[in-house]
């Protein structure tokens, strides 16, 4: 099955700085890529996700970017806040129908933001 | 707009005990999952249910079952709580499996088995 691996495990910046974390995966017929944030004691949540026909995705201070040849993506989030402390997932998975559709998860990188 | 709704949010079990997690969603999603979280595991898949009628074992099936009631509800049952069990469990809903559309994930419940 899918193997997805995530690095680092642990990301301290300064406030304004910027942060990567990058995730590797093993299957070549993956084609969706979503991040996930989860905030200390909370639930995850969807921030931003790609697909295989796209290589770069844009969300304000968010950006996903996809190397299919590779099999990486990788989060980049700039000028980092305070806020954005918390663990990010990254995910892949197949989407399509029968098993295929599930979602494998990286196991996570703690991000510090410090002011 | 609850969203997807998990209880109960804590539970001590004592090992042998058993005891059924409750997830219900009100976004009328076909997908409901359910995932346990360890730290430096990321979140593992337990079972899912593509739609209402149908589930299927997920990467740690083991010791765990689970019923979709109806199209809103899917619950997971622990017969016979383990210390391994010790763990947070979160429910997660999809309109479409998650490898189309977005999961939505209820707020966890922290189970610990001694």
């Amino acid at each position: 099955g899918e193997n997805v691996e995530q690095h680092p495990s642990t990301l301290s910046v300064q406030e304004g700085d910027s942060a990567v974390i990058k995730c590797t995966y093993s299957d070549s017929a993956s084609n969706y890529f979503p991040w996930y944030k989860q905030e200390l004691g909370k639930r995850p949540q969807l921030i931003i996700d790609i697909r295989s026909n796209v290589g770069e995705k844009k969300d304000q201070r968010i950006a996903v970017t996809l190397n299919k040849t590779a099999k990486h993506f990788s989060l980049h989030i700039t000028e980092t806040q305070p806020e954005d402390s918390a663990v990010y997932f990254c995910a892949a998975s197949k989407g399509s129908g029968g098993s295929n559709y599930k979602l494998t998860f990286g196991k996570g990188t703690l991000l510090t933001v410090n002011p | 707009n609850a969203g997807v709704t998990q209880t109960p949010k804590f539970q001590v079990l004592k090992t042998g005990q058993s005891m059924t997690l409750q997830c219900a969603q009100d976004m009328n999603h076909n997908s409901m999952y359910w995932y346990r979280q360890d730290p430096g595991m990321g979140l593992r898949l337990i079972y899912y249910s593509a739609s209402e009628g149908t589930t299927d074992k997920g990467e740690v099936p083991n010791g765990y079952n689970v019923s979709r009631l109806n199209k809103r509800e899917f619950s997971l049952r622990l017969e016979s709580a383990a210390p391994s069990q010790t763990s947070v469990y979160f429910c997660a809903s999809s309109e479409l499996p998650t490898g189309v559309t977005e999961a939505f994930f209820g707020q966890g419940t922290r189970l610990t088995v001694v």
